[in-house]
C-alpha cells in the first residue's frame, strides 16, 4: 500500500497479557518510530528504528514494553503483562529523509 | 513538562473566515515545526511544516508563521473549509546525533460551521 499500516485496529486485553502491535512502513522509509497516544493528548515518543537499529528508546515506559524491527522494515511493539494504564492508541510512523513522519491509522489498545 | 503547548483546546470558525490555531513551545533547541491534522479513528496527517531558518510558509490555504524570539508558531486557514473541521496538533524536531523524535502539543479541535 501507498501509506503506512498497522494491526489490529482494535485490541482488547485483560489484565495481565502479552499483546503485540505490527507496523508495516511506507516502502523504503528507513527510519520508523513508535508514539503512544493518551485520550485527550498529543501523541508521546515511545522508540525510533534507523533501519533495523534501535537507536532511541527512551520513551518506553517501562521494561514491559518492547519494540523489535529485525530486517529493517516491519515493526512490533510488544506490551507484557498488560496494565490498564497502558490503554492508548498507539502510533506508528515512517521517514524517508528530512523531518517529516508519516503516519499509521494507530491500534487501540484497551486493557480491562 | 509540557515543551509544546497549544492553549486552546477548540476553536470555532464560519465557513470561509479565516481560522487561527496558536503554538507556543520552550525548547530553543527545537529548529523544525509540523502541523498535522486529525480525524476520529485515523492517524494524524501531515499538513505543512516550516524551518527555523523561515518565519512563514504557505501551502495552499494553508500559512504557517514562526517567531522564534516569542517561541510561538501559528497556522493560519484561509479560506476555512467544514472538512477542515478536525484536531490540530503542533510538533517539534529535536534532533539529537541521529534521532529526530517529534514532541507534540495536546491538539486544538477546530470546528467550521456553515
Amino acid at each position: 500500500g501507498a501509506g503506512v499500516s498497522q494491526s489490529p485496529r482494535y485490541k482488547v486485553a485483560k489484565r495481565g497479557q502479552d499483546v503485540a502491535l505490527r507496523c508495516d512502513p511506507i516502502s523504503g522509509h528507513v527510519s520508523l518510530f513508535w508514539y503512544q497516544q493518551a485520550l485527550g493528548q498529543g501523541p508521546e515518543f515511545l522508540t525510533y528504528f534507523q533501519n533495523e537499529a534501535q537507536l532511541d528508546k527512551s520513551g518506553l515506559p517501562s521494561d514491559r514494553f518492547f519494540a523489535e524491527r529485525p530486517e529493517g522494515s516491519v515493526s512490533t511493539l510488544k506490551i507484557q503483562r498488560t496494565q490498564q494504564e497502558d490503554s492508548a492508541v498507539y502510533l506508528c510512523a515512517s521517514r524517508f529523509r528530512g523531518d517529516t513522519q508519516y503516519f499509521g491509522p494507530g491500534t487501540r489498545l484497551t486493557v480491562l | 513538562d509540557q515543551q509544546v503547548k497549544q492553549n486552546s483546546p477548540s476553536l470555532s470558525v464560519q465557513e470561509g473566515r479565516i481560522s487561527i490555531l496558536n503554538c507556543d513551545y520552550t525548547n530553543s533547541m527545537f529548529d523544525y515545526f509540523l502541523w498535522y491534522k486529525k480525524y476520529p479513528a485515523e492517524g494524524p496527517t501531515f499538513l505543512i511544516s516550516i524551518s527555523s531558518i523561515k518565519d512563514k510558509n504557505e501551502d495552499g490555504r494553508f500559512t504557517v508563521f514562526l517567531n522564534k524570539s516569542a517561541k510561538h508558531l501559528s497556522l493560519h486557514i484561509v479560506p476555512s473549509q467544514p472538512g477542515d473541521s478536525a484536531v490540530y496538533f503542533c510538533a517539534a524536531n529535536v534532533i539529537t546525533g541521529t534521532a529526530s523524535k517529534l514532541t507534540f502539543g495536546t491538539g486544538t479541535r477546530l470546528q467550521v460551521t456553515l
